[in-house]
């Protein structure tokens, strides 16, 4: 079965300088990934996903996340953090049941602090 | 209005209370989900209804009760609930069931807050 963890519960850092969010996965198959975030009383919202096409992907808001096969994971960055990334960050993976049935199983979040 | 709304923002009821959230949906999509998230664990899928026919439940108690009148309104009908059941329900949209395995992407409301005394 595929699983997917989010190393850091909580990452703090400051602002201007850079974000990693650190994702691995459990996979049998080749997996579909994606970083979902959340800021605060708000929905999530979908910041990028990779679906075996190139494996440096680019979101919005200027995070891009690479992926690892050889390392199993998804790891999120940016360059500069803004206060405005304060959020928590959800890494989701696409677990593949068996012929054409997938289910998605959610990261449990790292919650990401930028401080001034 | 844009995007997904859902009301209220807050609810706070009794075990023997009969509530309700609501879901409505302006983007046009054909299918339309609840989850639920609670602290420490990951979020998880309960229903999930495609052109108004529920296609999914994920072993939800009897006591919340999902009802879809149409593509754009999404119901969750409480009663009986459980302290346990406390928690933030979300409602997402997407333009067909296949988001909810990732095939496309998922638009999430602001979720209801839910706390069950």
């Amino acid at each position: 079965a595929q699983s997917v963890t989010q190393l850091d519960s909580h990452v703090s850092v400051s602002e201007g300088t850079p974000v990693l969010l650190r994702c691995n996965y459990s996979s049998s198959y080749s997996p579909s990934l994606f970083w979902y975030v959340q800021h605060p009383n708000k929905g999530l919202q979908l910041l990028l996903k990779y679906t075996s096409a190139a494996t440096l992907v680019k979101g919005i808001n200027g995070f891009e996340a690479e992926f690892k096969k050889s390392e199993t994971s998804f790891h999120l960055t940016k360059p500069s953090a803004h206060m405005s990334d304060a959020a928590e960050y959800f890494c989701v993976v696409s677990e593949r049941l068996g012929g054409n049935n997938r289910k998605l199983i959610w990261g449990l979040g790292t919650s990401l602090a930028v401080n001034p | 209005e844009t995007g997904v709304t859902q009301t209220p923002r807050h609810l706070v009821m009794g075990m023997t209370n009969k509530k309700s959230l609501k879901c409505e949906q302006h983007l046009g999509h054909n299918a339309m989900y609840w989850y639920k998230q609670s602290a420490k664990k990951p979020l998880e899928l309960m229903f999930v209804y495609n052109f108004k026919e529920q296609t999914e439940n994920n072993s939800v108690p009897s006591r919340f009760s999902p009802e879809c009148p149409n593509s754009s309104h999404l119901f969750l009908h409480l009663h009986t609930l459980q302290p346990e059941d406390s928690a933030l329900y979300l409602c997402a949209s997407s333009q067909d069931r296949l988001a909810r395995v990732g095939t496309g992407e998922l638009f999430f409301g602001e979720g209801s807050r839910l706390t069950v005394l």
